[in-house]
């Protein structure tokens, strides 16, 4: 079967940094996306890592280890406005349509 | 403005009638989705298609109908067959090449 763990909520400090992490047992893997979504809003892509490995991204980085099954989201210098839902998401290989398996998102709140 | 909508925001039906959520891209994308997101859980794909004139089951495609008679436009209906059809519906688009799958704003269904 496909599966997605990610944390269902965590809660950090206006400032600080916070490690959201996912980890996925999927029958193929053609790369790995994170999302945020505000509430009652459509997710807007924040990174996607198909190589192990960091990417960074301005106050956010995504990493990578297809060995373990494993991702983190890391977000910096945390801002009220960083108060969502994150969610991860793994493609399936080609033949399977490229679709994304979703995760049920870490829901976040930055506290000041 | 390249984007994705989906109208309307909100939309009310009474229980037992078909209702159809429109979706369309001017992104001059080749695959759309279709997702479901129930409070507190995941996106779930109900319907996809890759290219004009064919579409594939998601992992929830039961009570619902598509048709991709134009590569803008991707329509979804939400049949009477449907057993729980209140939620938040998410269309989606991405190139061929499916690195990133851009989302519509939502339309959240309530039927009474």
């Amino acid at each position: 079967g496909q599966n997605i763990d990610q944390p269902t909520e965590m809660t950090a400090t206006e400032g600080a940094i916070v490690q959201i992490n996912c980890t996925y047992q999927t029958s193929g893997f053609n790369g790995l996306f994170w999302y945020q979504q505000h509430a009652g809003e459509a997710p807007t892509f924040l990174s996607y890592n198909v190589l192990d490995g960091l990417e960074e991204k301005g106050r956010f980085s995504s990493f990578l280890s297809r060995s373990k099954g494993y991702s983190y989201l890391l977000l910096k210098e945390l801002q009220m406005k960083d108060s969502a839902s994150y969610l991860c998401a793994v493609r399936a290989s080609k033949n399977q349509g490229g679709k994304l398996i979703f995760g049920q998102g870490t829901e976040l709140s930055v506290k000041p | 403005d390249g984007g994705i909508t989906q109208s309307p925001k909100y939309l009310f039906r009474k229980e037992g009638q078909n209702v159809t959520l429109s979706c369309e891209q001017n992104l001059n994308h080749d695959a759309m989705y279709w997702y479901r997101q129930d409070p507190g859980q995941g996106l779930r794909l109900i319907y996809y298609s890759q290219i004009v004139n064919d579409f594939q089951k998601g992992d929830i495609a039961e009570g619902y109908s598509v048709s991709r008679e134009k590569k803008e436009s991707f329509p979804l209906t939400v049949t009477s067959a449907q057993k729980n059809p209140t939620a938040f519906y998410l269309c989606a688009s991405s190139t061929a090449r499916q690195n990133e799958q851009f989302f519509g704003p939502g339309t959240r269904l309530t039927v009474l």
